[in-house]
């Protein structure tokens, strides 16, 4: 089925690690984002690209990086984790800049120790 | 920063009932669009309903319908006939621009059977 897939769905990090999570859309959308979502805080933009080979930082990008080498594929990066990273990681990814809604990934639980 | 403000943590409402789920929101801008988004236990990212900022009738969908008040930035979603299965968090989403979407907190939304 058409959509958005995050891997993994699960992680858990000890605190220095690192790790990247991988978004997958085969929409042919233009734009990306990953946000995190924390217990009350809603969703925040982490970063986002609005096509292939951009990339831009949205409201909490530090500790984050991230690339868009190819057109379907949106990758998040933690290069030394701490536990403030802990959270659920969302991606999504839409045809425009969000006017019809965003298409969903299912999200990664992740956990920094 | 452009805010979006739900200032219900929490709504319960009995099986059959309507319930109303209040939205206010900051913008300068003068287009842009307005989503309710369901987020069930199962951490999926669901589009409620969507309204166009120069659209002045207000959108349905279903047992879904938005009360738009611009002038006010307000932006209520009424859930009639409620169900169990629309117990979930619901957010108030505001978008358009290409950074992507500016979530609410999120309303608790619990379905008494």
């Amino acid at each position: 089925n058409a959509g958005v897939t995050q891997t993994p769905k699960f992680r858990v990090l000890k605190t220095g690690q690192s790790m990247t999570l991988l978004c997958a859309q085969d929409m042919n959308h233009e734009y990306m984002y990953w946000y995190r979502q924390d217990p009350g805080m809603g969703l925040r933009l982490i970063h986002y690209s609005v096509g292939e080979g951009t990339t831009a930082k949205g409201e909490v990008p530090d500790g984050y990086n991230v690339s868009r080498l190819k057109k379907q594929n949106f990758l998040l990066g933690l290069e030394s984790a701490a536990p403030s990273q802990t959270s659920v990681y969302f991606c999504a990814s839409s045809y425009s800049s969000g006017n019809y809604g965003y298409t969903f990934g299912s999200g990664t639980r992740l956990t920094v120790v | 920063a452009q805010t979006v403000t739900q200032s219900q943590p929490e709504m319960s409402v009995q099986e059959a009932e309507t319930v109303t789920l209040s939205c206010t929101y900051d913008t300068s801008e003068s287009d842009y669009y307005l989503f309710w988004y369901k987020q069930p236990p199962s951490r999926q990212m669901i589009l409620v309903i969507r309204q166009e900022a120069y659209k002045q009738q207000n959108a349905t969908e279903n047992r879904f319908s938005v009360n738009f008040q611009k002038a006010a930035k307000s932006f209520s979603l009424k859930i009639s006939d409620s169900q169990l299965g629309d117990a979930a968090m619901y957010f108030c989403v505001r978008g358009g621009g290409a950074d992507g979407l500016t979530f609410g907190k999120g309303t608790h939304l619990i379905i008494q059977p």
